[in-house]
């Protein structure tokens, strides 16, 4: 069965801190692997990751994966309140998405 | 104005009773996705539509049904075979051809008393 495990569920920092949120999988028939950011109602996208090694990077976040240990790391750094939401990981598969459970950040001044 | 739309935004419905979650694109997406979000849970997929006038089931689709005769639209029906319905629905939708992005709509909290 594929399944996409996010990793830790919730997380608490200060204000300026980095974080690093995992997301790993197992899953047939990879096609890409997406990040997600929900606050209050819809996810809004991040990044999409289809190669390994390569960096995406958005402002304060940046994201790779890693095909062969088959895990992605969302890293932001110099957090601020606005990035307190839930961080979804997806994997897209020959079917739709199968998402993780997320991470929950909360993120304080 | 493009996007993805859900109505209603809050729902409340006696047990037993059907009910129907509208989505709405005017995204020219082909494919159309149905979520179920239940409180610290990922989202798990009800049913899919990659064209019109076809759809498949996801994870979870038993108490559930859906339509998909115009591309814009993709109703979800909650029936009453649905064991516990109360939760945070989510449409998306994709353009549907090769590697490509869903979007979200705002969603429907859907609470059954």
């Amino acid at each position: 069965e594929d399944k996409v495990v996010q990793s830790p569920l919730s997380l608490v920092v200060h204000e300026g801190d980095t974080v690093t949120l995992n997301c790993s999988y197992e899953v047939t028939n990879f096609r890409s692997l997406l990040w997600y950011k929900q606050e209050k109602k819809a996810p809004t996208f991040l990044f999409m990751l289809t190669s390994s090694g390569i960096e995406k990077k958005s402002g304060r976040l940046s994201s790779i994966l890693d095909k062969k240990e088959l895990f992605s790391i969302l890293n932001i750094t110099a957090t601020q309140t606005g990035d307190s939401a839930v961080y979804l990981c997806a994997v897209e598969r020959n079917t739709p998405l199968v998402f993780g459970k997320g991470t929950r950040l909360s993120v304080i001044a | 104005d493009g996007g993805i739309t859900q109505s209603p935004k809050y729902l409340f419905r006696k047990e037993g009773q059907n009910v129907t979650l509208s989505c709405e694109q005017n995204l020219n997406h082909d494919a159309m996705y149905w979520y179920r979000q239940d409180p610290g849970q990922g989202l798990r997929l009800i049913y899919y539509s990659q064209i019109v006038n076809d759809f498949q089931k996801g994870d979870i689709a038993e108490g559930y049904s859906v339509s998909r005769e115009k591309k814009e639209s993709f109703p979800l029906t909650v029936t009453s075979a649905q064991k516990n319905p109360t939760a945070f629905y989510l449409c998306a939708s994709s353009i549907g051809r090769g590697r490509d992005t869903q979007y979200f709509g705002p969603g429907t909290r859907l609470t059954v008393l």
